[in-house]
Formats: structure tokens, C-alpha cells, sequence
């Protein structure tokens, strides 16, 4: 069964920063890999997809990038601001449906 | 953002009744998928579909049965609620196997 894993679990930073959320999963064999935001109480927003094939993905001022062979993701954002607040999720696609990291929620302060 | 609604929002129901949730889409998408989200837990799969009429079982089917007559609709529904089946329930569509849109969920509450 896949496994999927983000590090941190929360995290709080100052405006202005560039930071780096972490996701690791257990098995290579994947289809694509996503990263959604979700804002509290509401429902999953997707930010990138990144196929099997594909190193990175880029939307804005956010970077993802894919090393299926360590089984491991990173999403990159650069100059965060309070707006970014909310949980990201990263979630593998091993066949037909998503496998869920238990996501880190970001906080972004003034 | 993709069409994809969800009915009802929210819902309160005791212990014991039926209960079905919709999903409802615009995008003509072959896949639809039901999670369920807990804390602790994450999203999970409990079903999922692949056309009309074909549906199959996912992480967490127990109690759960599902429905796809028209390519638009894709109801969830539990046989007899359980206080363990108080969760918030998302469903989600993609074209093969490529990105997954997410609906804006619903908040059940099982008493």
C-alpha cells in the first residue's frame, strides 16, 4: 500500500519568505503526483500536477518538483504572503485513485 | 474551477437511517471518486467509478454502497448510519488518470 508522508506537519513563517514543503511516498511505481491547498472548511483546490514522467512543474510562484526514483516531492514557494496561509496536501497517484499525505498547515504572518 | 457540486452541504441525521449523498458534474468526465476526510486520517477512498454503471470498492467501502446511472451523477449512500460514518465527504472527478477536481464537500453529522 502506498504511503505518503509530508514533513512538516505545520509550519509558520515571516511574509517575504521562500519556503519548502516536503512529501515523500513509499512506492515509485506512480502515475502523476498533486498538490492541492485547502482552506479551513472548505474543500481541495488543486495548485500542480506532475506526471511519472516530469522532473518539475511551475504555476506562479509556486515550483514542484519529482524524484520518483527517492519517492520524494517538494513544493516550493517563493515570496510567501499571508493569502498562501492553509493546508497543502500532496497526494500520489499509484493506479486509480489518490493516496493523501496528512498535509502542513502554513501560516504565513504579517 | 471544474463543475462539480455536491447535495446536501451539510446534514444531521440519527443513527440507524439512510442516507444519500450527490455528486453532480458538468466536464463529461469518466472518473468519479468518493473520499471521506477525519482528522488523523486524512482523505480516503471509499469508492469510486469508471463509467457508467461501473463502480468499485476503494480503501474504506464498509458500510457504503454507490450508484452511477448517467455520466453526470454519482450518489453515495449509507445503508444504515453509523456515529463512525461522521465525516466530511468530498467527491472528486478526473479524465483517465490524469488531475483530480475536487467538489466543495459535504458535512455529515451521524447522532
Amino acid at each position: 500500500k502506498q504511503e505518503v508522508t509530508q514533513i512538516p506537519a505545520a509550519l509558520s513563517v515571516p511574509e517575504g519568505e521562500n519556503l519548502v514543503l516536503n512529501c515523500s511516498f513509499t512506492d515509485s511505481a506512480i502515475y502523476n503526483l498533486q498538490w492541492f491547498r485547502q482552506d479551513p472548511g472548505k474543500g481541495l483546490t488543486s495548485l500542480l500536477l506532475i506526471q511519472s514522467s516530469q522532473r518539475e512543474q511551475t504555476s506562479g510562484r509556486l515550483n514542484a518538483s519529482l524524484d520518483k526514483s527517492s519517492g520524494r516531492s517538494t513544493l516550493y514557494i517563493a515570496a510567501s504572503q499571508p493569502g498562501d496561509s492553509a493546508t497543502y496536501l500532496c497526494a500520489v497517484n499509484s493506479g486509480y485513485a489518490l493516496n493523501f499525505g496528512k498535509g502542513t498547515s502554513l501560516l504565513v504572518t504579517p | 474551477d471544474a463543475g462539480i457540486t455536491q447535495s446536501p452541504r451539510h446534514k444531521v441525521t440519527e443513527t440507524g437511517t439512510p442516507v444519500t449523498l450527490r455528486c453532480h458534474q458538468t466536464e463529461n468526465h469518466r472518473y468519479m471518486y468518493w473520499y471521506r476526510q477525519d482528522p488523523g486520517h486524512g482523505l480516503r477512498l471509499i469508492h469510486y467509478s469508471y463509467g457508467v454503471k461501473d463502480t468499485d470498492k476503494g480503501e474504506v467501502s464498509d458500510g457504503y454502497s454507490v450508484s452511477r446511472s448517467k455520466t453526470e451523477d454519482f450518489l453515495l449512500t449509507l445503508e444504515s448510519a453509523t456515529s463512525s460514518q461522521t465525516s466530511v465527504y468530498f467527491c472528486a472527478i478526473s479524465e483517465s488518470n490524469n488531475e483530480q477536481y475536487f467538489g466543495p464537500g459535504t458535512r455529515l453529522t451521524v447522532t
